[in-house]
């Protein structure tokens, strides 16, 4: 079936550098894309979207790149801080309209200071 | 308030006893679902519900049911529960223009 994964279960970084991380979805017709934060003991978070005829957006010191090409998604964190410190999941909406959402594996982010 | 409240926060119970998760939600959504989640297969989908007069599976159904009392309220059941439903329970309710929101989770463990 169609899944949504992830490359790297666990990233580590310092404090102030830049984070990215990677998902690789495998529906072609998903049309509509979220990353999710995820800390301990807490329920996953919105932090941004991108919708399919998009290869960019921005918010605030985050950014998802979608590459349709070669179905990869990611989420590019600047300034690094220890309050980061989460999983993270990208998920997709499987050309449902929204409807239902299938989600990746997650990332744990590490923040060290 | 948070706008979507799951009880219980955590639960131990019996295999084989019957058991109710409670969902209720002040976003005004139509839309709710059921997630569970287990260390390293994510968020899976159990059942979800378009409004009150609609249900319908997801891809883990089995060995659940739901309901839906009224737009604000979904409940999931474990009729007998077992070992292998020890998990990490998400209730959330989505809108197209308000994204979804989930509920803080009930860890649950059936020994």
């Amino acid at each position: 079936g169609e899944s949504v994964g992830l490359h790297l279960p666990t990233l580590s970084v310092q404090e102030g550098d830049n984070s990215i991380i990677n998902c690789a979805y495998s529906n072609s017709a998903s049309d509509y894309f979220i990353w999710y934060k995820q800390e301990s003991g807490k329920g996953p978070q919105f932090i941004i979207d991108i919708r399919s005829n998009m290869d960019k957006r921005q918010g605030q010191r985050v950014t998802v790149l979608l590459n349709k090409t070669v179905k990869h998604l990611s989420l590019q964190i600047a300034a690094t801080q220890p309050g980061d410190s989460a999983v993270y999941f990208c998920a997709e909406d499987g050309n449902t309209g929204f409807q239902k959402l299938v989600f990746g594996t997650g990332t744990r982010l590490l923040v060290s200071p | 308030d948070a706008d979507v409240t799951q009880t219980p926060r955590n639960r131990i119970t019996k295999t084989g006893k019957r058991i109710m998760l409670e969902c209720s939600q002040t976003k005004g959504h139509d839309r709710m679902y059921w997630y569970r989640q287990d260390p390293g297969l994510g968020l899976r989908l159990i059942y979800y519900s378009f409004d009150v007069k609609d249900i319908n599976k997801g891809e883990i159904s089995d060995g659940y049911s739901v309901s839906r009392q009224a737009q604000a309220k979904f409940s999931l059941s474990l009729e007998s529960a077992i070992p292998n439903q020890t998990a990490l329970y998400f209730c959330a309710t989505s809108d197209l223009g308000d994204g979804y929101t989930f509920g803080s989770g009930t860890r649950l463990t059936v020994v």
